[in-house]
């Protein structure tokens, strides 16, 4: 199956810092990646939608500006969170849609922990 | 707001049993995929449905698409241990508007 990697799968910071996660498919293009969150025990909570070349969509009370999403190339979509806060704590998982546009393939996620 | 309804969302079962998980929406698909998280991993792909009444086997996990291509199942067949984990069903619309359901937590006891 196609191979979705996620970098880091760990990070911890301070609050008030920023923090960028890399979604990379590796053996795919994808046009279009989503960034997802999930916290414990619950399932997966849309965040927005990336799409190659285009600004991100986001769902309704995700705020853009602090979840800033670049998708500059085919095969890497970046999620930035600006001015972390400790409620930002939480697992972040991408996914990129394959070629026929019928899967998606999932990367590892990041566990970000806000101090 | 869910447009995917899964149940059920906790399920505790003695190993060697069947269960049923199911995922219902009011909208068509224009496909489904089953996947399976385990804690601190990316959910993982388990099918992808496509056809209204299709019909999917993997080893002991047969998974059913509705005809009219609103409703999914996954059953699984005398259910282990390693069977254990979070069980999401997705449904795509519109071709990359993909939403999931709440999952299913599923624990098997030997």
């Amino acid at each position: 199956g196609a191979v979705v990697s996620q970098h880091p799968s760990r990070v911890i910071c301070k609050s008030g810092t920023s923090v960028k996660i890399e979604c990379r498919s590796l053996d795919f293009q994808a046009t279009t990646m989503f960034w997802y969150r999930q916290f414990p025990k619950q399932s997966l909570m849309l965040m927005a939608t990336s799409n190659e070349g285009s600004k991100a969509t986001y769902e309704q009370g995700v705020e853009k500006d602090k979840f800033l999403i670049n998708h500059a190339s085919l095969t890497l979509s970046t999620l930035t969170v600006t001015s972390a806060h400790p409620e930002d704590s939480s697992f972040y998982i991408c996914s990129a849609l394959s070629l026929r546009g019928r899967e998606q393939y999932f990367g590892p996620g990041t566990r970000l922990t806000v101090t | 707001t869910q447009l995917l309804e899964q149940s059920p969302q906790f399920l505790s079962i003695q190993e060697g049993e069947n269960l049923t998980v199911y995922c219902n929406s009011s909208s068509v698909f224009s496909s489904l995929q089953w996947y399976r998280q385990e804690p601190g991993e990316g959910p993982v792909l388990l099918v992808t449905v496509v056809t209204g009444g299709e019909v999917k086997k993997l080893k002991r996990l047969t998974f059913q698409f509705g005809d009219a291509r609103k409703d999914s199942s996954l059953h699984i067949t005398a259910a282990q241990p390693g069977d254990t984990g979070l069980y999401l069903c997705a449904g795509l619309y519109n071709n990359n508007d993909m939403r999931f359901g709440a999952g299913t937590r599923l624990t098997v006891k030997p």
